[in-house]
């Protein structure tokens, strides 16, 4: 069945940081590709998105491209905050359902 | 607008009891997801209504959790005779229609003692 594999946090970064929280995909046809992210006592939000191949979705400086070859949708930030502390979900929807598949998430530390 | 609510927020019940958790979606969405976060488990999905389609329930763990969605707009997820292992926190989402972008709700943290 489909599936989604993200690195496994946490990450620790100092603020300015590169950052990247590595994900890949198994899925039949042409799933769709998310990031959400979970901010400390809130709810999930939706990030960004894409929606097929070499599409690059972006938000509050994050990027992520949808990869078919690599089957990957890595999420980056040229230089983090320390308000970009939460926990990243990648996440996928086949085309023929609507249901989010979701890796384990990565908690994301950033220090001034 | 109102995001989506969930109600409780926490609760915490006796092994064996039945809980009922409710859902109340963005108006207007047609589409309503309940999705599960546990330690052991992460994210999953459990259960996807979409309009007066016959809802796809093939995320429920076992037969002692239903869901249903009265007149199109809030849910009710139930858990009956309540395990330890159904600790975690429910998650509810709703979206305009299939195919658009999940609103999530806070969640309920359901403890199991």
């Amino acid at each position: 069945g489909d599936s989604v594999t993200q690195m496994e946090g946490p990450v620790t970064l100092s603020e300015e940081a590169f950052l990247t929280i590595n994900c890949t995909y198994t899925a039949t046809g042409y799933p769709s590709l998310f990031w959400y992210v979970q901010y400390p006592g809130e709810g999930l939000q939706l990030l960004l998105k894409a929606t097929k191949a070499d599409d690059k979705g972006s938000n509050k400086g994050f990027e992520a491209t949808y990869r078919k070859e690599t089957t990957s949708f890595h999420l980056e930030k040229g230089s983090v905050q320390v308000s970009d502390s939460a926990v990243y979900f990648c996440a996928l929807s086949s085309h023929n359902t609507d249901k989010l598949i979701f890796g384990t998430g990565t908690r994301l530390q950033v220090f001034p | 607008g109102a995001g989506v609510s969930q109600s409780p927020s926490n609760k915490v019940t006796e092994k064996g009891k039945d809980v009922e958790l409710r859902c109340d979606p963005i108006s207007g969405h047609t589409a309503l997801y309940w999705y599960r976060q546990s330690l052991g488990q992460g994210l999953e999905f459990l259960i996807y209504f979409q309009g007066n389609s016959a809802p796809d329930k093939s995320g429920l763990p076992s037969d002692r959790f239903s869901a249903e969605r009265t007149g199109g707009s809030v849910s009710t997820l139930t858990i009956q005779r309540t395990q330890q292992e159904d600790s975690a926190v429910y998650l509810c989402a709703s979206s305009r229609s299939r195919a658009y972008e999940q609103f999530f709700g806070p969640g309920t943290r359901l403890t199991v003692l």
